[in-house]
């Protein structure tokens, strides 16, 4: 599983786009790039996940850059309920037995 | 609502008594896995099931800890001889792996609190 690193915490305001880096430099071929948001006292919760170029939900955005080295998790609009941590997690989603999570960026929406 | 249902929500102990959590998963799902998080902490990973067999287990699961799933069902997870540091929340995910589903997306439950006093 590659090692991912993004930032410990970010601070937005109610109705701005964020983003969210994070940087996997070892990423493997076979890698798929995944995140998870929680709540507190909740389980994470699956957001999206990509492998390349562009991902888009009802959720969120995901960019990948060609050489898949970061991307960066984009939330348009935030909310207050928006306010949770985000992991970024990357794997061979075919292969890998587990998910190994970092700690995480939490993400604070101002008012 | 995931799917994935855990009991119970909360639990306290007292340090060297016996604790039984239990996960139910999303039905068709085949893995089912466990963790461990404290405060500040990103969820660590204790073991997994597929189906009925548990195939592989962290070295962070200790000899007190034994997990079960009888019959490739719900799963539970024992904690004897309770210690203060096992005071966590117990998150229990599953997932369905198959040929033709491309991606491991695991669906978390909304963990058991355990408080050991």
């Amino acid at each position: 599983l590659a090692k991912t690193t993004q930032p410990i915490s970010m601070d937005s305001y109610e109705g701005q786009e964020v983003n969210i880096t994070c940087s996997h430099n070892n990423i493997a071929t076979n890698d798929y790039i995944t995140w998870y948001q929680q709540f507190p006292s909740q389980g994470p919760r699956f957001i999206i996940q990509g492998y390349k170029t562009k991902v888009t939900n009802e959720v969120a955005s995901l960019f990948i850059p060609a050489d898949r080295k970061s991307s960066t998790l984009s939330l348009p609009r935030v909310s207050l309920s928006d306010t949770a941590v985000y992991y970024c997690l990357v794997g061979d989603m075919n292969r890998d037995d587990k998910i190994i999570f970092g700690k995480g960026t939490r993400l604070h929406i101002l008012p | 609502d995931t799917g994935v249902s855990q009991d119970p929500r909360h639990k306290i102990t007292k340090r060297g008594q016996n604790v039984t959590f239990r996960c139910d998963p999303i039905s068709e799902h085949n893995r089912l896995y466990w963790y461990r998080q404290t405060l500040g902490q990103g969820p660590e990973f204790l073991t997994y099931f597929q189906n009925e067999a548990q195939l592989e287990k962290s070295r962070l699961l200790s000899d007190r800890f034994s997990a079960e799933r009888p019959k490739g069902s719900f799963s539970t997870l024992e904690i004897q001889r309770t210690e203060q540091g096992d005071s966590a929340m117990y998150l229990c995910a599953s997932s369905l792996i198959a040929e033709r589903v491309a991606k491991n997306i695991q669906y978390f439950g909304a963990g058991t609190r355990l408080s050991v006093l």
